[in-house]
């Protein structure tokens, strides 16, 4: 069964520092990628996503990823992470069909 | 444009009470979809509806049962609710038709079985 790994689930950073959050998944066939952002209080809300072309995506406030085919893997990056970034982040996976899974989601906290 | 609207935000219910979770969306969405969000579980698939008049089972479905009632609306409903069904229920859509999309969410509603 395809499954999304998220490796760290509580991260906490200082305001300026780099950010890395890890996200692998089970799957051998094409695959669509996306990161979702969820702030507190609020639904999720798309960062960026990956469907084909160049595997380092750029999204909103700063984000990118970089899909790596080999290691099937998807990590989100920032380089200078804000108080305003706190919140959880989900990879999700989708392989063509109507399904999209989850990973179990990574809490940040960003110390002002 | 308010997107995907779930109604109640909030609720409590006690052990074998039955509701129903509402949500429209009205960005013309061709997929629609039911999750439960539960620390440390990220989100789950409880049912989804690729089109109108077709639903399935995702993950997670005992318990719930679901109606595509027209394109816009899918409801979610508990004939007897259960503490595990404690949860933070999310609805989402996505355009579908054989296109790979990404999904568009509901504000949530955050449900408590006593």
């Amino acid at each position: 069964a395809q499954s999304v790994s998220q490796h760290n689930h509580h991260v906490i950073l200082s305001e300026a520092a780099s950010l890395e959050l890890g996200c692998n998944y089970s799957y051998g066939g094409t695959v669509n990628l996306f990161w979702y952002v969820q702030y507190p209080g609020q639904h999720l809300q798309l960062l960026l996503k990956y469907f084909s072309g160049d595997p380092l995506v750029k999204g909103i406030k700063g984000f990118e990823a970089e899909f790596i085919k080999s290691k099937f893997s998807f990590n989100l990056r920032k380089p200078s992470v804000q108080w305003s970034d706190t919140a959880e982040y989900f990879c999700a996976v989708n392989t063509g069909g109507f399904k999209t899974i989850f990973g179990a989601g990574t809490r940040l906290f960003v110390k002002a | 444009n308010a997107g995907v609207t779930q109604t109640p935000k909030f609720q409590v219910l006690k052990t074998g009470q039955s509701m129903t979770l509402q949500c429209a969306q009205d960005m013309n969405h061709n997929s629609m979809y039911w999750y439960r969000q539960d620390p440390g579980m990220g989100l789950r698939l409880i049912y989804y509806s690729a089109s109108e008049g077709t639903t399935d089972k995702g993950e997670v479905p005992n318990g719930y049962n679901v109606s595509r009632l027209n394109k816009r609306e899918f409801s979610l409903r508990l004939e007897s609710a259960a503490p595990s069904q404690t949860s933070v229920y999310f609805c989402a859509s996505r355009l579908g038709q054989g296109l790979v999309t990404e999904a568009f969410f509901g504000q949530g509603t955050r449900l408590t079985v006593v």
